[in-house]
């Protein structure tokens, strides 16, 4: 079983829906929660970044995290085109000499459509 | 640059042949990453250099590969007698401090 588990879909919604992209995950080390959006042939690009449990929003973006639950969820409100991409959820571990080691789901591909 | 650089861009090579891949990190940036993102398959760990701290290595996946990063800026990762299954999108990303992570577009390393 992966450490970090996230659905590849691929996902497509009408322009102006709120999409919600979901990662859960095994070890309870983790601390540090990322999304990052990848478009096609670029590097991947942070969005959002939270420490520990509870909600952080900006703009558009809303990242949720519940280590209850070991499950962590990025919601796009508004959905637009250009927000068609690659969403890859992180994680780390806090502390130490660890940090450079970011463990990344496997990505879900959306696209949103006119 | 405004970015992180990597070159060459796209790399093909024949089984068994030793590839070099170039990392030019944001300029004064003090950590850089490597990893591996596979068809189908989320970013992998390889290694890390932070200031003049030994690198982790914990992620190379084995003794063919290896990293160095000179003057504390241009990193060159090498893999040795290339594998089919070392096909991948190798990234680099540098940061200033523990986050975020800037990366760069990768290298599209195909063997064939």
């Amino acid at each position: 079983q992966k450490e970090v588990e996230q659905d590849p879909g691929p996902l497509s919604v009408p322009e102006g829906a709120i999409v919600s992209l979901n990662c859960t995950y095994s070890n309870s080390a983790f601390q540090y929660f990322m999304w990052y959006r990848q478009y096609s042939r670029k590097g991947p690009e942070l969005l959002m970044y939270t420490y520990s449990s509870g909600n952080k929003e900006d703009g558009r973006f809303t990242a949720q995290v519940d280590k209850s639950s070991k499950y962590i969820s990025l919601f796009i409100r508004d959905s637009q085109p250009s927000d068609s991409a690659t969403y890859l959820c992180a994680m780390r571990y806090a502390g130490g000499t660890s940090y450079g080691k970011l463990t990344f789901g496997q990505g879900t591909i959306l696209t949103v459509h006119p | 640059g405004a970015g992180v650089s990597q070159s060459p861009s796209n790399k093909v090579t024949e089984k068994g042949k030793d590839v070099e891949l170039r990392c030019d990190p944001i300029s004064g940036h003090t950590a850089l990453y490597w990893y591996r993102q596979s068809l189908g398959q989320g970013l992998e760990f390889l290694i890390y250099f932070q200031g003049n701290s030994a690198p982790d290595k914990s992620g190379l996946p084995s003794d063919r590969f290896s990293a160095e990063r000179t003057g504390g800026s241009v990193s060159t990762l090498t893999i040795q007698r290339t594998q089919q299954e070392d096909s991948a999108v190798y990234l680099c990303a540098s940061s200033l401090g523990r986050l975020p992570l800037h990366f760069g577009n990768g290298t599209r390393l195909t063997v064939t």
